[in-house]
């Protein structure tokens, strides 16, 4: 089983919008509504942002959305901050009691 | 205030065997709630989902590792564990314990606390 694939990097300037994009296959996004995000900042663990493909949990900003369309989910963030700087994280659950992690992407805060 | 605190000896020996635990405060392993699970970040990679462990000690790794992982459970300690053997320079990561989130009675595959981590080396 592979990693999700990610976009590299993706940069934004303050207060635009960008979309992360997360790549699977139909054994494991395209089957499952277990889609999760991940931000991570440098020296830290990850924190879930983003859970069942659109939901977010308590105290997370509503600036983060998340959706799924076939094989391919995408994290959405609204009104770009510079604490937003950070690397992001897909996962999702690909079957017979396994996650699979993508491999990440640096956004970065022009 | 939950939280997570792995403990590792921070070097291995190549084909030695990784020993790691992760201690668990303010939330109960044996209440059933959540599932408990590794994870490890290589150097410059994405998160990799080692395997959980339930309290009943019923446990899930990850297939692609091809290798001895054993995960194990102490509920009256409140702490579960990890063994790698044959470790070798490419299981230098940063290893994470985190708790995973239990519906009713289904895992719903995301993780809502993480550790803060523990950096192992393997090198002779």
């Amino acid at each position: 089983q592979s990693a999700l694939t990610q976009p590299a990097s993706v940069s934004g300037s303050p207060g635009q919008s960008i979309t992360i994009s997360c790549t699977g296959t139909s054994s494991d996004i395209g089957s499952y509504n277990y889609v999760s995000w991940y931000q991570q900042h440098p020296d830290k663990a990850p924190q879930v942002i983003i859970y069942e493909a659109t939901k977010r949990p308590s105290g997370i900003s509503v600036r983060f959305s998340g959706t799924v369309s076939g094989n391919t989910a995408s994290l959405t963030i609204s009104g770009l901050q510079t604490e937003d700087e950070a690397d992001y994280y897909c996962a999702s659950y690909a079957g017979r009691s396994t996650l699979l992690f993508g491999e990440g992407t640096k956004v970065t805060v022009l | 205030q939950v939280q997570l605190q792995e403990s590792a000896p921070g070097l291995v020996t190549p084909s030695q065997t990784l020993s790691l635990t992760c201690t668990v405060s303010g939330d109960s392993i044996a209440s059933g709630g959540s599932y408990w699970s590794w994870i490890r970040q290589r150097p410059g990679k994405g998160p990799e989902w080692i395997g959980y462990i339930y309290h009943t000690g019923s446990t899930f790794s990850n297939p692609s590792l091809q290798r001895g992982v054993m995960i194990s459970v102490v509920p009256s300690k409140n702490q579960f564990s990890l063994k790698m053997t044959s470790v070798t320079a490419a299981d230098t990561a940063v290893y994470y314990c985190a708790r995973q989130v239990r519906g009713e009675g289904y895992n719903k595959w995301y993780f809502d606390l993480w550790g803060r981590g523990t950096l192992v080396t393997v090198s002779s």
